[in-house]
């Protein structure tokens, strides 16, 4: 069993719309979940990481975690179309373990 | 600038011809690591080093090696490349691993294997 799982997706989505993006994990054992976003050709850069439960809020960008059913979530609100991207869910404990990413398109 | 520095960007080589990825970051980082991105796979981890004393094998190590004679490079071999080792290859590093460890990528070596 994958440590994460995510929906590969792809989402196309209108400008202003809200994204609403979602993983699983497998080991509750787990406490900082991360999402990093990918620009086409280029590497992935940390977005926003959580510590245990609840929720984190930057901006546009809302990342949650319940722990209780293993579900990471990423919300962007007022999604613009700079907010193309993929999206990766990862999962922490002595090392990375990523999700499959997510391609997001924000039409203008 | 901070920042980790993969080369070559772009690779095509043949089935067997031994080639090496460099991979260099500026950020006296202690911990070091090398992915591959296929479709629908998403990112896995290769190897990776701890420390320059410390490296490891990651989820998909067959076929690769690598060195970390000093602490700033980290890079990948592939000794004799088949063409199921064509993939996006990203070299990262990060302060230290575990925990909220960030991890800084490198762009990325698109390499093909015919």
């Amino acid at each position: 069993q994958k440590e994460v799982e995510q929906d590969p997706g792809p989402l196309s989505v209108p400008e202003g719309a809200i994204v609403s993006l979602n993983c699983t994990y497998s080991n509750s054992a787990f406490q900082y979940f991360m999402w990093y976003r990918q620009y086409s050709r280029k590497g992935p850069e940390l977005l926003m990481y959580t510590y245990s439960s609840g929720n984190k809020e930057d901006g546009r960008f809302t990342a949650q975690v319940d722990k209780s059913s293993k579900y990471i979530s990423l919300f962007i609100r007022d999604s613009q179309p700079s907010d193309s991207a993929t999206y990766l869910c990862a999962v922490n404990d002595y090392k990375l373990s990523f999700g499959a990413g997510t391609t997001v398109t924000v039409r203008a | 600038e901070a920042q980790v520095t993969q080369n070559p960007r772009y690779l095509i080589t043949v089935t067997g011809k031994k080639l090496t990825v460099t991979c260099s970051q500026n950020m006296n980082h202690e911990y070091m690591s090398w992915y591959r991105q296929d479709p629908g796979l998403g990112l896995r981890q290769i190897y990776y080093s701890m420390n320059v004393e410390v490296t490891d094998k990651g989820d998909v190590p067959e076929g690769y090696k690598v060195s970390r004679k000093e602490k700033r490079n980290f890079p990948l071999i592939l000794e004799s490349p088949s063409p199921n080792q064509t993939s996006l290859y990203f070299c990262a590093s990060s302060l230290a691993s575990g925990s909220a460890g960030e991890l800084f990528f490198g762009e990325g070596s698109r390499l093909t294997v015919l």
